[in-house]
């Protein structure tokens, strides 16, 4: 079935540093690729999406990149902020007959110390 | 954005007793919500989900007499979790998603069984 796997955290860098958090998937079809990000305490939030191959998905200075030869939809930014700190979810859209069901990977946390 | 509001945000109960978390789509209708689980530093684990009118559709594994789902309306979902046991403690967020097909989060709701 379809699944996403991302990198074991936790992830702790300095302010300013690159980030990476390394994504990919498996599926049957073109799923669409998603980054959620989830602050403490709070419900997850759309980042940023990308719906077809080498679509990049970008939004407050992330990016990430739809890879379909590679199956991968890596996160990146250039310059990681304390406020940056939270989990991030890779996940896949799975088309179904009425609605998409998303699928999420086991996230990512990251934590940022000034 | 869209808002999807969670309650209660936190609720403590005796084990045996039997707990209601709704989630409301503030400012749209959404005709399909999704209900999640999530154990701590793990993803998000897909319940069921919620259309409006009908059923819910249950994911494997998940009792369908433990935790009760009612779609009344355009705009609210509620989950009941009957006769609760600690094992039951988790944080359960819950979806809905938009008329264009995008989805939003609400803020979860953290169950503790005593």
């Amino acid at each position: 079935g379809n699944s996403v796997t991302q990198m074991e955290g936790p992830v702790t860098l300095s302010e300013e540093a690159f980030l990476t958090i390394n994504c990919t998937y498996t599926a049957t079809g073109y799923p669409s690729l998603f980054w959620y990000v989830q602050y403490p305490g709070e419900g997850l939030q759309l980042l940023l999406k990308a719906t077809k191959a080498d679509d990049k998905g970008s939004n407050k200075g992330f990016e990430a990149t739809y890879r379909k030869e590679t199956t991968s939809f890596h996160l990146e930014k250039g310059s990681v902020q304390v406020s940056d700190s939270a989990v991030y979810f890779c996940a896949l859209s799975q088309p179904g007959t009425s609605y998409d069901k998303v699928i999420f990977g086991p996230g990512t946390s990251l934590s940022v110390i000034p | 954005g869209a808002v999807v509001s969670q309650h209660p945000s936190w609720v403590i109960c005796k084990s045996g007793t039997s707990v209601k978390i709704e989630c409301r789509s503030l400012d749209f209708q959404a005709t399909t919500m999704f209900w999640y689980r999530q154990f701590p530093k793990q993803s998000l684990m897909l319940m069921a989900t919620s259309n409006e009118g009908s059923k819910a559709t249950y994911e494997q594994g998940v009792e369908k007499d433990k935790f009760l789902i009612n779609h009344a309306s355009l705009t609210l979902s509620t989950l009941t979790v009957t006769s609760a046991h600690p094992e039951d403690s988790s944080f359960y967020i819950c979806s809905a998603l938009t008329f264009t097909g995008e989805l939003f989060f609400g803020e979860g709701s953290r169950l503790t069984v005593l």
